[in-house]
């Protein structure tokens, strides 16, 4: 298996766009989460689901952020509107458990909000 | 919710010294206590975990001891190489989601 696959590995976008960031899990991993990376806050889970529904999403910043998870290969977060405090490391990650199994990461989204 | 807490922020260490990365949780609840070591420009990834029910486990350079009373854990790196320079992150977990702490960033002088 590839890993973790997402895309796009860097983004730029000017304030107030709308924002589409993508993930592939590893297949067979029941479960898949979005966790932002910031230097402020550290790495915070945004989103889980598991086997495509939302369980969480208490870590959502805002109503500007939204996930989905229209089947188990595949999911979004996307942002609308952007603005720059949204600057961060984006991370899908993926697991077979919940909380007591190793999580694969991928290589992350580098956005940044001008 | 749980809170983990992780000591220090940045360490140097000349190679072939020793590391250690100490982190605290809150909630006594935690059973699983994943570290992950993130290199530049990656994801984070899974070096070794403990779980409750043991004391301490060992993966050739890594160890890592969990202390359930003072909820107390920390990753020992022995015999260090440059190529143990990274971010380390310690996390915690009462089944439900993996809470990470601050992260350590690690300098192994060569």
């Amino acid at each position: 298996d590839a890993g973790v696959i997402q895309s796009p590995r860097h983004e730029v976008t000017e304030m107030g766009q709308e924002v589409t960031l993508r993930c592939k899990p590893i297949s067979g991993h029941d479960y898949l989460f979005w966790y932002r990376q910031t230097m402020m806050r550290g790495l915070e889970l945004l989103i889980y689901f598991n086997n495509n529904v939302p369980i969480d999403d208490s870590g959502m910043p805002e109503d500007r952020f939204s996930a989905k998870m229209p089947n188990a290969s595949f999911s979004t977060l996307k942002i609308q509107p952007s603005e720059p405090r949204d600057s961060a490391v984006y991370f899908c990650a993926s697991s077979v458990h919940r909380g007591q199994t190793e999580a694969f990461f991928g290589q992350g989204t580098r956005l940044t909000v001008v | 919710g749980e809170n983990v807490e992780q000591h220090p922020s940045t360490l140097s260490v000349q190679e072939g010294d020793s590391a250690v990365i100490k982190c605290t949780y809150s909630d006594s609840a935690s059973n699983y206590f994943p570290w992950y070591k993130q290199e530049l420009g990656k994801g984070p990834q899974l070096i070794i975990d403990i779980r409750s029910n043991v004391g301490e486990k060992k993966d050739q350079r890594i160890a890592v001891t969990l202390n359930k009373t003072a909820k107390h854990f920390s990753l020992h790196i022995t015999e260090t190489q440059p190529e143990d320079s990274a971010v380390y992150f310690c996390a915690a977990s009462t089944g439900d989601k993996v809470i990470f702490g601050p992260g350590t960033s690690l300098s192994v002088i060569p």
